[in-house]
C-alpha cells in the first residue's frame, strides 16, 4: 500500500494563477517532506521542503503548507508560470529508515 | 562534468543480454542510491549506499546487482531481464547525515530501458 498518494496526476492552471498541488500520506513517523519537480528527459530536482515540526515554508513563489493532523500537504505557486509546466513528485523522508518515499506525481500544466 | 550523470542514457536489451548501467556524482556526496520509475507509478527505492556500504537493499530481485567501487561512482549490473523491467532508472546522491537530519538527493537524467 502506497504510503505517499498524490490522487490527481494532472492539473491545468492558467498563467498569473494559483496552482494547488496536494498530498496525502499514512505514516506519521515521516520526519520531513519535500517537493521534486521533473521536466521530460531530466531527473527530479528538490523545490522545497518542510519538516514536520512546521506548518508552513515558503520560498519566492513556492509554499508548502503541512497539516499533520490530516496527514497532508500541499504546495502553492503563486503566481503560475509556464515554465512551471512540469510533473511535480511529493516525497516523504524517515530519519529512522534514512529513506525518501514518494508520490505517483501530478503532471502541471500552466496555460498561457 | 557537473552535478550527477548517468549513462547511458537510452538502452534496448533483450532477455538474455548483460549490461550495466553507470552513475557518477561530482558532488562530493557519501550516499548513493538506486530508483526505480515505471509510467504511471512513484519512484521506488531499489538500492541504497553509504560510505560505500549497501544500508538497503528493498526486495529487489537478483537479476539487478548493485555496485559502489568508490563514493562517486555506482553501477547497475542487469542480466536476464524481464520485459516489466523496462522503465526509467535513476541515480541519486546525498550527504548522508549518519546522525540523523535530512539533506535532500540530487538525480542524475536516468537511463530509459527497454526489455524486448
Amino acid at each position: 500500500d502506497q504510503q505517499v498518494k498524490q490522487n490527481s496526476p494532472s492539473l491545468s492552471v492558467q498563467e498569473g494563477r494559483i496552482s494547488i498541488l496536494n498530498c496525502d500520506y499514512t505514516n506519521s513517523m515521516f520526519d520531513y517532506f519535500l517537493w521534486y519537480k521533473k521536466y521530460p528527459a531530466e531527473g527530479p530536482t528538490f523545490l522545497i521542503s518542510i519538516s514536520s515540526i512546521k506548518d508552513k515554508n515558503e520560498d519566492g513563489r513556492f509554499t508548502v503548507f503541512l497539516n499533520k493532523s490530516a496527514k497532508h500537504l500541499s504546495l502553492h505557486i503563486v503566481p503560475s508560470q509556464p515554465g512551471d509546466s512540469a510533473v511535480y513528485f511529493c516525497a516523504a523522508y524517515s530519519g529512522s529508515a534514512r529513506q525518501l518515499t514518494f508520490g505517483s506525481g501530478t503532471q502541471l500544466t500552466v496555460l498561457p | 562534468e557537473t552535478g550527477v550523470t548517468q549513462t547511458p542514457r537510452h538502452l534496448v536489451m533483450g532477455m538474455t543480454n548483460k549490461k550495466s548501467l553507470k552513475c557518477e556524482q561530482h558532488l562530493g556526496h557519501n550516499a548513493m542510491y538506486w530508483y526505480k520509475q515505471s509510467a504511471k507509478k512513484p519512484l521506488e527505492l531499489m538500492f541504497v549506499y553509504s560510505l560505500e556500504e549497501r544500508v538497503e537493499n528493498n526486495s529487489v530481485p537478483s537479476r539487478f546487482s548493485p555496485e559502489c567501487p568508490n563514493s562517486s561512482h555506482l553501477f547497475l549490473h542487469l542480466h536476464t531481464l524481464q520485459p516489466e523491467d523496462s522503465a526509467l532508472y535513476l541515480c541519486a546522491s546525498s550527504q548522508d547525515p549518519l546522525t540523523g537530519g535530512f539533506n535532500e538527493q540530487f538525480f542524475g537524467p536516468g537511463t530509459r530501458l527497454t526489455v524486448l
